[in-house]
């Protein structure tokens, strides 16, 4: 079945310590998303990438970095810049990045901090 | 900028009761619009959407229409059963200016009780 994954469902961070999330979709879309979602509050843009080896800032990069290396893969890197990184984090994507498409939405990774 | 405001909640509701949840817009241009959904612990699904004004989305016995005179994009549903307890995300997605840029409203939890 075509899908998005992440992994992991859990991830905790220590003080200082960088994160990778991993987001890989089956789906041959060209588009992917990171968003941020904090309790109560709708998804916040981190990064897009329409294209491989192209990616855009969202609202809120700052203390984030990404790389799209491969067309099925967008993982994101919390930095120990990031210094409210608690947060449920939401990988998606979509087929061209065309204002109509639907997006396609991953299981999400919960961050947390130590 | 573009905003999505959605009715707050949460709402709660009896089997079968008429479910109204409000969602209006600002964007420049024509945005197509989206409802999601998200059940606990879960990434967003797709319930419906419409990409231009007057366009009906309907699944699953929901409907919203794209209203532009309004800017609105209300989402209802005639009898709500206890599986739609859930949280419901209007959003929108602009222009090729913002190309694959979606602005999500803050959500609404909605509970059915039997």
């Amino acid at each position: 079945d075509g899908g998005i994954t992440q992994s992991p469902k859990y991830l905790f961070r220590k003080e200082g310590q960088n994160v990778t999330l991993s987001c890989e979709q089956n789906l041959n879309h060209d588009a992917m998303y990171w968003y941020r979602q904090d309790p109560g509050q709708g998804l916040r843009l981190i990064y897009y990438s329409q294209i491989v080896n192209d990616f855009q800032k969202g609202d809120i990069a700052e203390g984030y970095s990404v790389s799209r290396e491969k067309k099925e893969s967008f993982p994101l890197t919390v930095t120990s810049a990031q210094k409210n990184p608690t947060a449920f984090y939401l990988c998606a994507s979509s087929i061209s990045g065309a204002r109509q498409e639907t997006q396609y939405f991953g299981p999400g990774t919960r961050l947390l901090v130590l | 900028g573009d905003s999505v405001t959605q009715m707050e909640g949460p709402v709660t509701l009896s089997e079968e009761a008429f479910l109204t949840i409000n969602c209006t817009y600002t964007a420049t241009g024509y945005p197509s619009l989206f409802w999601y959904v998200q059940y606990p612990g879960e990434g967003l699904q797709l319930l419906l959407k419409a990409t231009k004004a007057d366009d009906k989305g309907s699944n699953k016995g929901f409907e919203a229409t794209y209203r532009k005179e309004t800017t609105s994009f209300h989402l209802e549903k005639g009898s709500v059963q206890v599986s739609d307890s859930a949280v419901y995300f209007c959003a929108l997605s602009a222009g090729s200016t913002n190309a694959g840029k979606s602005t999500f409203g803050d959500g609404t939890t909605l509970t059915v009780k039997p």
